[in-house]
């Protein structure tokens, strides 16, 4: 089975400063990798995913996720932030190869300071 | 639809009532999953259909939980003799097919037991 340990529950970081919102997995075999964001008052959406080759991801807002198999992490960052950021981020894992339910982290809210 | 569709958005129910979540997916997409979130957790994975079966429904914390889905669309789920500790959001995701990891979500029904 597999697990995501979000240690940040909260993230607070000033207006255009960068930031890094941690995620680190546990599996035994490999792993597809995900990042979700949660604006207020809504459903998840997809910020983007791990499946395989180039280990650095991007999403369309600026987002990056590295996936670091010897570090088992998937941190997501941004260089700059803005308000419109400010929402709750969660980490999600799974296993390739046949059916494994996506298991989802605790979620780290980024505040984003003006 | 457009999106995934939940409803009702919120209930609120006494101690001992039954309640319906229901949950409209996009149209096509084979294959739903039943989350629960709640307060300071991540999501609690409850079920999955692929068409009208559930291959997969270890997540459902009790015999009080039940789901089911029609006409490979729509899926409910009924809690039955509600407690205070099913007060959580129930989020309702799909994807095109199982595999797909691109999840969908509906913003959710917010559930409070009193």
């Amino acid at each position: 089975a597999q697990s995501v340990t979000q240690l940040d529950s909260q993230v607070p970081v000033f207006e255009e400063a960068p930031v890094e919102l941690r995620c680190n997995y546990s599996s035994s075999v490999s792993v597809y990798l995900f990042w979700y964001v949660q604006y207020p008052n809504q459903g998840l959406q997809l910020l983007l995913k791990y499946l395989s080759g180039s280990t650095l991801v991007e999403s369309i807002n600026g987002f990056e996720a590295e996936f670091n198999k010897s570090q088992t992490s998937f941190h997501l960052r941004k260089p700059s932030v803005h308000i419109s950021d400010t929402a709750e981020y969660f980490c999600a894992v799974t296993t390739s190869g046949g059916y494994q339910k996506v298991t989802f982290g605790t979620g780290t809210k980024l505040q984003v300071i003006p | 639809g457009a999106g995934v569709s939940q409803s009702p958005s919120n209930k609120v129910t006494e101690k001992g009532k039954d309640v319906e979540l229901r949950c409209d997916p996009i149209s096509g997409h084979t294959a739903l999953y039943w989350y629960r979130q709640s307060l300071g957790q991540g999501l609690e994975f409850l079920i999955y259909f692929q068409g009208n079966s559930a291959p997969d429904k270890s997540g459902l914390p009790s015999d009080r939980f039940s789901a089911e889905r029609t006409g490979g669309s729509v899926s409910t789920l009924t809690i039955q003799r509600t407690q205070q500790e099913d007060s959580a959001v129930y989020l309702c995701a799909s994807s095109f097919r199982q595999g797909d990891y691109g999840y969908t979500f509906g913003s959710g029904t917010r559930l409070t037991v009193v």
